[in-house]
């Protein structure tokens, strides 16, 4: 049973819009997450994190909103920029492990 | 070099040749870990090395076998693999296996079983 679920494969963006890329999970004991950015031949690279004590997280232009009753979590990238076209993981570890649960990924193209 | 290499960056093998993979990290961290991701699915944790003792293994067939000389060297052995082996296999570390430290990947072996 996947506990972490990207239910978008892809998510094509005009460039200069918002993408939301979206996460959901299913255990109540994950706190951490994070999402990781992977573009073709290269290996993922953190992006950001939100500890489940917090519901927002922002960094430039990139925000990670956690809503812990819903076991939601998403990310919004705006403005869109060419550059940030790949593919997006999120991953979620619990307090009593680091172990990350990562989901399968969702392809973000950002056209001009 | 800097960061986390891996080699070979492709790797074709038959079903009954041995290979091994090599992972390096030049970040003086502590733990290494060796991922799976099948295509279309999300990244599978295979093994975590902590101070070179093994934390984890989950469920992995003992057709891979891990092995982890030192902190900033991670290998992992490879025989008479199934062609559903076939995947890209991602190595990376991290300051310590706990909670809410950043793991660092490599640019992983895309591996083809035939």
């Amino acid at each position: 049973d996947q506990q972490v679920k990207q239910n978008s494969p892809s998510l094509s963006v005009q460039e200069g819009r918002i993408s939301i890329l979206n996460c959901d999970y299913t255990n109540s004991m994950f706190d951490y997450f994070l999402w990781y950015k992977k573009y073709p031949a290269e290996g993922p690279t953190f992006l950001i994190s939100i500890s489940s004590i917090k519901d927002k997280n922002e960094d430039g232009r990139f925000t990670v909103f956690l809503n812990k009753s819903a076991k939601h979590l998403s990310l919004h990238i705006v403005p869109s920029q060419p550059g940030d076209s790949a593919v997006y993981f999120c991953a979620a570890s619990g307090v009593l492990t680091g172990k990350l649960i990562f989901g399968q990924g969702t392809e973000l193209s950002v056209k001009p | 070099e800097t960061g986390v290499t891996q080699t070979p960056r492709h790797l074709v093998m038959g079903m009954t040749n041995k290979k091994s993979l090599k992972c390096e990290q030049h970040l003086g961290h502590n733990a290494m870990y060796w991922y799976k991701q099948s295509a279309k699915k999300p990244l599978e944790l295979m093994f975590v090395y902590n101070f070179k003792e093994q934390t984890e293994n989950n469920s992995v067939p003992s057709r891979f076998s891990p092995e982890c000389p030192n902190s900033s060297h991670l290998f992992l052995h490879l025989h008479t693999l199934q062609p559903e082996d076939s995947a890209l296999y991602l190595c990376a570390s991290s300051q310590d296996p706990g909670q809410g430290v950043e793991q660092y990947f490599g640019p992983g072996t895309r591996l083809t079983v035939t």
